[in-house]
C-alpha cells in the first residue's frame, strides 16, 4: 500500500530552527508537496520538490531524496505565527496526491 | 479576488437527510477536487474533476456524488447522510489536472451528522 509518515507533533522555541521529516512509500513518484495549515483554516501551498536536493524559499526550505523516499521541511528563525500543522503529500504514478496525517508544530516563546 | 468559495461553512444534519456542499472558483482552473479531513488522518480524496463535464472517483467515494456542469462549480452531494460522514470537507482546484501545480483550497465546510 501507499504510505506517508511524518511525526504527529513537534515543539520548538521561537527564533530557533526545526526540521520536519516525511518518509514515503508510493507507487511511483511525480513530486512531493508541503502545505501549511493553521488550526481551523485551509491548507496553503509551501513548496514542491521533484528533483533531489534543497529548495530554499525565505525562511522555509524543503529537501528531497528520491532514493531514500525522504523529505524534510526546514523552518528557520521560528515565529509564533509558524504554529500550524505541516502536511506532506506525494504525487504517485497516477498523478494522485497521497497525504500524510500532518505534523502539528507548537512554537513556544 | 475570491479564489475558491465553499458553502455552508458549518452545518448540523440529521442522519438520512440529503445535503449538498457548494464549491465555486473564479480562477478558471480546470481541475477541482473534494477532500475530507478527519483527525489523525491525511486528507482523503472523495471525487475529482479534471475538466468541466468529467468526474472521477477518489479514495473514499461511497455515499457521495458530484457534478461538473461548468468550469466554476463543483457541488458535492450526500444522498443520505450517515454519522461517519461527520468531517471537515475541503474543495480545491488547480490549473492543471494531474499535473504539478499547487492546489488552492476553500475554507472548508464542517459537517456534523447526528
Amino acid at each position: 500500500g501507499q504510505n506517508i509518515d511524518q511525526p504527529t507533533e513537534m515543539t520548538a522555541t521561537e527564533g530557533a530552527i526545526v526540521q520536519i521529516n516525511c518518509t514515503y512509500q508510493t507507487s511511483g513518484f511525480n513530486g512531493l508537496f508541503w502545505y501549511q495549515q493553521h488550526a481551523g483554516e485551509a491548507p496553503t501551498f509551501l513548496s514542491y520538490n521533484v528533483l533531489d536536493g534543497l529548495e530554499e524559499k525565505g525562511r522555509f526550505s524543503s529537501f528531497l531524496s528520491r532514493s531514500k523516499g525522504y523529505s524534510y521541511l526546514l523552518l528557520k528563525e521560528l515565529q509564533m505565527k509558524d504554529s500550524a500543522s505541516y502536511l506532506c503529500a506525494v504525487m504517485d504514478s497516477n498523478y494522485q496526491l497521497i497525504w500524510g496525517a500532518g505534523t502539528k508544530l507548537i512554537i513556544k516563546p | 479576488i475570491a479564489g475558491i468559495t465553499q458553502a455552508p461553512t458549518s452545518q448540523i444534519l440529521a442522519a438520512g437527510r440529503r445535503m449538498t456542499l457548494r464549491c465555486t472558483q473564479d480562477m478558471r482552473h480546470n481541475a477541482m477536487y473534494w477532500y475530507r479531513q478527519d483527525l489523525g488522518l491525511g486528507l482523503r480524496l472523495i471525487h475529482y474533476s479534471n475538466t468541466a463535464g468529467t468526474t472521477g472517483k477518489g479514495e473514499v467515494p461511497d455515499g457521495y456524488s458530484v457534478s461538473r456542469a461548468n468550469t466554476d462549480d463543483f457541488p458535492l452531494t450526500l444522498a443520505s447522510a450517515v454519522p461517519s460522514q461527520t468531517s471537515v470537507y475541503f474543495c480545491a482546484s488547480s490549473d492543471s489536472a494531474g499535473g504539478t501545480g499547487e492546489l488552492f483550497f476553500g475554507e472548508g465546510s464542517r459537517l456534523t451528522v447526528l
